[in-house]
């Protein structure tokens, strides 16, 4: 069975450490996804990737990085937590023009 | 900026009753329109692609229409059960853009 891998289920993290969420996929996709979703809006793009080592901002990139030196791991990075980065955070992939296959998602706490 | 809208937010649906809900999105440049299933503690998981104006797709009780052209999907459940219990989520791609835009989901309750 195909699927996309979230490192952590839930992670507590303190204000300014950095925090890393990892994401891999089993399914030779091209496409990786980070988004986040908060109650009452819908999942907003951080960041995603087409290729190995190619990076592109999505709607809220400030605050993140990401990293994806092999193609079926990518990285989401928190270079300083803060509180309003408390969030779902969800990972995807695809291979193009298909439904995305997601991870069973990080709920992130940042105290 | 690109919108996608659901309606209701939420919704209680008694069991055994059949429902819909909607999605409202950009007319222009339309390449798919995706439904996702999102239950509690598990994965969203993709129903629908949809690409054709006046498309329809069905998946057991779960069937989907698509008008392209004014903007607009409907989600039907036909029968609701207690594992229809989910957020629905649906987004659309625009321009053959693999990147999609989200609406905030609807959250369906069904009731015993």
């Amino acid at each position: 069975d195909v699927k996309v891998t979230q490192s952590s289920r839930y992670l507590v993290k303190r204000t300014g450490e950095k925090v890393f969420l990892e994401c891999v996929q089993d399914m030779d996709h091209e496409n990786m996804f980070w988004y986040r979703q908060d109650p009452g809006l819908g999942l907003r793009l951080i960041y995603f990737s087409y290729d190995v080592k190619m990076k592109e901002k999505g709607d809220i990139p400030e605050g993140y990085s990401v990293s994806r030196e092999k193609k079926e791991r990518f990285s989401l990075i928190l270079e300083s937590a803060s509180t309003n980065q408390t969030s779902m955070y969800l990972c995807a992939s695809t291979p193009g023009g298909y439904g995305y296959t997601f991870g069973s998602g990080t709920r992130l706490t940042v105290v | 900026i690109l919108n996608v809208e659901q309606s209701p937010q939420s919704l209680h649906v008694q069991e055994g009753d059949s429902t819909n809900f909607t999605c409202s999105f950009p007319s222009s440049n339309f390449y798919a329109l995706h439904w996702y299933r999102w239950e509690t503690a598990k994965s969203p998981e993709a129903l629908f692609v949809m690409t054709l104006n006046g498309d329809e797709k069905k998946k057991g009780r779960i069937s989907a229409t698509l008008n392209t052209k004014e903007g607009y999907s409907y989600l039907y459940i036909k029968g609701s059960q207690p594992e229809d219990s989910a957020t629905y989520l649906c987004a659309f791609a625009g321009d053959g853009n693999y990147q999609l835009i989200w609406g905030a989901g609807t959250k369906l309750i069904i009731k015993p």
